[in-house]
């Protein structure tokens, strides 16, 4: 079956910390994976793409197909980071959509 | 820049009204999806629409019905709003060809509605 897991519903960090947000996924075939951020009051937006091979706001992921795991890293976490992140998988299949694991609540404090 | 609008930011309704939610992308996509968003649920699917008066049933079609007559408007149908669908509802749209932006789901700002 078709998954995405995010195990952690919540991650709580001091600012400066290291954050990595854990997602693992389940796909037979060569997924896209994908990182979408949510900050408050804000609508879904797309982070970054594992094809992108980018880092944007300090955050980079590696595909892992070994592990299959798609984990979003950052070395000094910011106040300005927290916010709701959702993994999700395309199956690179016309007329299909994003799957989207249930999400990591990121809380940064000072 | 992308935009997907969504007709309402909050509405409430009664239990036992049809209930309409629209949304609008103004890029031209192909693909549009409904969502609702629920804590600790994540994201769940309900429908989507890869093409004019196509859909598709998501994970979570139960109560809900949609309709695409123009490739850019996807409507979102309660037939008898019931409280178990208070939520918060996300329309997506996106594009399968070919590109930097395939596959990318470009979300609107959500519509919170309460069934009361």
């Amino acid at each position: 079956a078709q998954r995405v897991t995010q195990p952690e519903k919540l991650l709580s960090v001091f600012k400066g910390a290291p954050v990595e947000l854990k997602c693992n996924y389940s796909y037979s075939g060569s997924p896209e994976l994908f990182w979408y951020v949510q900050y408050s009051r804000q609508r879904l937006q797309l982070l970054l793409r594992h094809i992108s091979r980018e880092s944007i706001k300090g955050f980079t992921a590696d595909l892992n197909k070994g592990e299959t795991s798609f984990h979003l890293k950052k070395p000094f976490a910011q106040e300005e980071d927290s916010a709701m992140y959702y993994c999700a998988l395309s199956p690179n299949q016309a007329g299909t959509a994003l799957i989207f694991g249930k999400g990591t609540t990121l809380s940064v404090s000072s | 820049d992308v935009k997907v609008t969504q007709s309402s930011r909050y509405l409430v309704k009664r239990t036992g009204e049809k209930v309409f939610l629209e949304c609008v992308q103004d890029m031209d996509h192909e693909n549009m999806f409904w969502y609702r968003q629920d804590p600790g649920l994540g994201l769940r699917l309900i429908y989507f629409s890869y093409d004019v008066k196509m859909k598709e049933k998501g994970d979570i079609p139960e109560g809900y019905s949609v309709s695409r007559e123009k490739k850019e408007r996807f409507s979102l149908i309660l037939e008898s709003a019931s409280t178990n669908q208070t939520s918060m509802y996300l329309c997506a749209s996106s594009s399968p060809g070919q590109g930097g932006s395939k596959n990318i789901q470009y979300f609107g700002a959500g519509t919170r509605l309460s069934v009361l």
